[in-house]
């Protein structure tokens, strides 16, 4: 069975301070592996993907994440956070065993302040 | 911004109700899912189905049903909602192809059953 771990519940970052979201993941095969952003009473909203090559992968309002094959994380950073960056931030993966059903982290509430 | 809707976005209902959450789309994706949100953020797959008239239970047991007549429309029904189904229901769409697309998410349902 595939499954994706966040450690943190929450992050609490200093506005203009680098922002980072740890994300572990166990999937058979290669990983496809996604964050998600979910803003209060909204839906998630896509922010990057990694399919293959490249580890390093660029995303939507500057975040960026890092394939690590070896550690099988993928976390996510910002270099500079904003105060409007304050959101719950969802991993997910899904591996060809479990064809295209995705599995969540339980999510990282990141709280950035001013 | 994703063209994926769902309605009612706030619901309260009392027990033994029975309630249907609607969720359209107007990308033309063959592929739709329902997920459950707990308080605790985590979010559960619930329903999904990969074309018309294609369902299929998710990893978490529900006594909800799903229907797909039509490729835009993929409505989840509670024929006797109880207190246990209050929660936040989330809608995603995906195009065709593998697993490594994306998937857009509707604004969601927060219901309550009293």
């Amino acid at each position: 069975a595939q499954s994706v771990a966040q450690p943190e519940d929450q992050v609490n970052v200093a506005e203009g301070n680098p922002l980072t979201v740890k994300c572990t993941y166990s999937v058979s095969g290669n990983p496809y592996l996604f964050w998600y952003v979910q803003y209060p009473n909204r839906g998630l909203q896509f922010l990057l993907k990694y399919i293959t090559g490249d580890n390093l992968v660029k995303g939507s309002y500057g975040f960026e994440a890092e394939f690590n094959k070896s550690q099988t994380s993928f976390h996510l950073k910002k270099p500079s956070a904003l105060v409007s960056d304050s959101a719950l931030y969802f991993c997910a993966a899904v591996g060809k065993a479990a064809g295209n059903k995705l599995t969540f982290g339980g999510g990282t509430r990141v709280l950035v302040k001013p | 911004e994703a063209d994926i809707y769902q309605t009612p976005r706030y619901l309260v209902i009392g027990t033994g109700k029975k309630i249907t959450l609607e969720c359209s789309q107007t990308m033309g994706h063959d592929k739709m899912y329902w997920y459950q949100q707990d308080p605790g953020m985590e979010l559960h797959l619930i329903h999904y189905s990969y074309g018309v008239n294609s369902t299929e239970k998710g990893d978490l047991s529900s006594e909800s049903t799903v229907s797909r007549i039509r490729t835009e429309h993929f409505p989840l029904t509670l024929e006797s909602a109880r207190p246990s189904h209050t929660s936040q229901y989330l809608c995603a769409s995906q195009e065709r192809g593998g697993p490594y697309n994306e998937q857009f998410f509707g604004p969601g349902t927060r219901l309550t059953v009293l």
